[in-house]
């Protein structure tokens, strides 16, 4: 079975700063499709950032950026010069090949920016 | 720019009592699926639709139905609710691309009591 982990359930860190959010997974496969979601108080779902497993390159937006390892099973985000609008629940996810179009969801980390 | 719209936004039902949860997508997306969140338990997949006319179980099926009226819309029901059901609901749509991600309703509150 493929399982999804965000073992942080709450981080905080200080306006300005950099944060790293953590997820791991567990799958036989080897394509597989990764992805960041932000749920804010308002609870609507937003997609932050996307990642393919087959690209070495680690995808980044702005000030958002993963580390993929995949020989780890490991899928990071690392927010760089934290903002108050970053406050938000933060989700992993992925859409493994055998499992069709279904996404796989992590338990979420709340994450709290402090002025 | 409406892309996921799901009705009601809030509901609160007695146990035993049915209802449907409303979603229409205007993107066009083959792909629409049923979620549930609970505090602590990330999103849960109810049931997923591939296609038009086709429709499957997620892992937490037990109490709910699923209608795909047309490419636009699909419905969750609970026949009989029950406090367990007690939860936030998002339908999501998805194109058909392998990278494509998840676009997502603003979520529907559900309380049985």
């Amino acid at each position: 079975a493929q399982t999804v982990t965000q073992s942080q359930p709450e981080m905080s860190v200080q306006e300005a700063e950099t944060v790293t959010l953590s997820c791991t997974y567990d799958t036989s496969e080897n394509n597989y499709y990764l992805f960041w979601y932000k749920q804010p108080p308002s609870r609507q779902m937003i997609l932050v950032i996307r990642q393919e497993a087959y690209k070495q390159q680690n995808a980044t937006e702005n000030r958002f950026s993963v580390n993929f390892q995949k020989a780890a099973k490991s899928f990071s985000l690392k927010i760089s010069d934290s903002q108050l609008g970053d406050t938000a629940m933060y989700f992993c996810a992925f859409r493994f090949e055998t499992s069709g179009s279904r996404l796989t969801f992590g338990e979420g980390t709340q994450l709290t920016v402090n002025p | 720019n409406a892309g996921v719209t799901q009705t009601p936004k809030f509901q609160v039902l007695k146990t035993g009592q049915s209802m449907t949860l409303q979603c229409a997508q205007d993107m066009n997306h083959n792909s629409m699926y049923w979620y549930r969140q609970d505090p602590g338990m990330g999103l849960r997949l109810i049931y997923y639709s591939a296609s038009e006319g086709t429709t499957d179980k997620g892992e937490v099926p037990n109490g709910y139905n699923v209608s795909r009226l047309n490419k636009r819309e699909f419905s969750l029901r609970l026949e009989s609710a029950a406090p367990s059901q007690t939860s936030v609901y998002f339908c999501a749509s998805r194109a058909g691309a392998n990278t494509g991600e998840l676009f997502f309703g603003e979520g529907s509150r559900l309380t049985v009591l």
